[in-house]
């Protein structure tokens, strides 16, 4: 079965830093742009960031730039959200997804998605 | 940039009911739209993608269409097991992969 399944997810303080994992399974992950979805409590879906098949470019929505990085390891089959500088408005389930740019223009496969608490 | 309105934000309406949402873009995208069905609790899933071809799996009362910018999703017969949060997503370049508000769906 075709699967994302994220970890990494906790309570951190104001300031702090948190990194993100998202593990692909029984799909050519390399094949595929990766991209990293949030929900706030109450809220609506926020893209947050995309990465390329081979990880040569990358794209931030305007609020967490020069703070998140995204990254993959292809060989590891394995996405990754670094998060630094947190602050109480990155507090949100934040899940990975993946880019069917095959003519299915959608993110077609998520994962089951991680909590990040921002808080003192 | 191109930015991206859906609505409503929200609308009620009784079983067997047509249902309309629409997204409108700011500028021509193509088909690199998709929407998807969030219930409460859950992951979103995708019903729709390039713009009118319904996913694998979803009931064919749900629809999309595209004319121009306008993007729209029909449910034909509201059920009650559609109730739902709704988003519309365009897939470009800037300012990036963005979703629609979202339409909460009650019946």
């Amino acid at each position: 079965e075709v699967q994302l399944v994220e970890s990494g997810g906790g309570l951190v303080q104001p300031g702090g830093s948190l990194r993100l994992s998202c593990a692909a399974s029984e799909f050519t992950f390399s094949r595929f742009w990766m991209t990293w979805v949030r929900q706030a409590p109450g809220k609506g879906l926020e893209w947050v960031a995309n990465i390329k098949e081979d990880g040569s470019d990358e794209y931030y929505v305007d609020s967490v730039k020069g703070r998140f990085t995204i990254s993959r390891d292809n060989a590891k089959n394995s996405l990754y959200l670094q998060m630094n500088s947190l602050r109480a408005e990155d507090t949100a389930v934040y899940y990975c997804a993946r880019y069917n740019n095959y003519g299915r223009y959608s993110l077609d496969v998520w994962g089951q998605g991680t909590t990040v608490t921002v808080s003192s | 940039d191109i930015q991206m309105t859906q609505s409503p934000s929200s609308l009620s309406a009784s079983v067997g009911d047509r249902v309309t949402i629409t997204c409108r873009t700011s500028q021509d995208i193509g088909n690199f739209f998709a929407w998807y069905q969030q219930k409460p609790g859950q992951v979103p899933k995708v019903l729709i993608y390039a713009a009118s071809t319904l996913q694998s799996g979803v009931p064919s009362r749900f629809s999309g269409s595209r004319s121009g910018t306008d993007f729209t999703l029909t449910i034909s017969s509201l059920q009650p097991e559609d109730v739902a949060t709704y988003y519309c997503q365009k897939f470009n370049s800037a300012p990036g992969w963005t979703f629609g508000q979202g339409t909460k769906v009650e019946i």
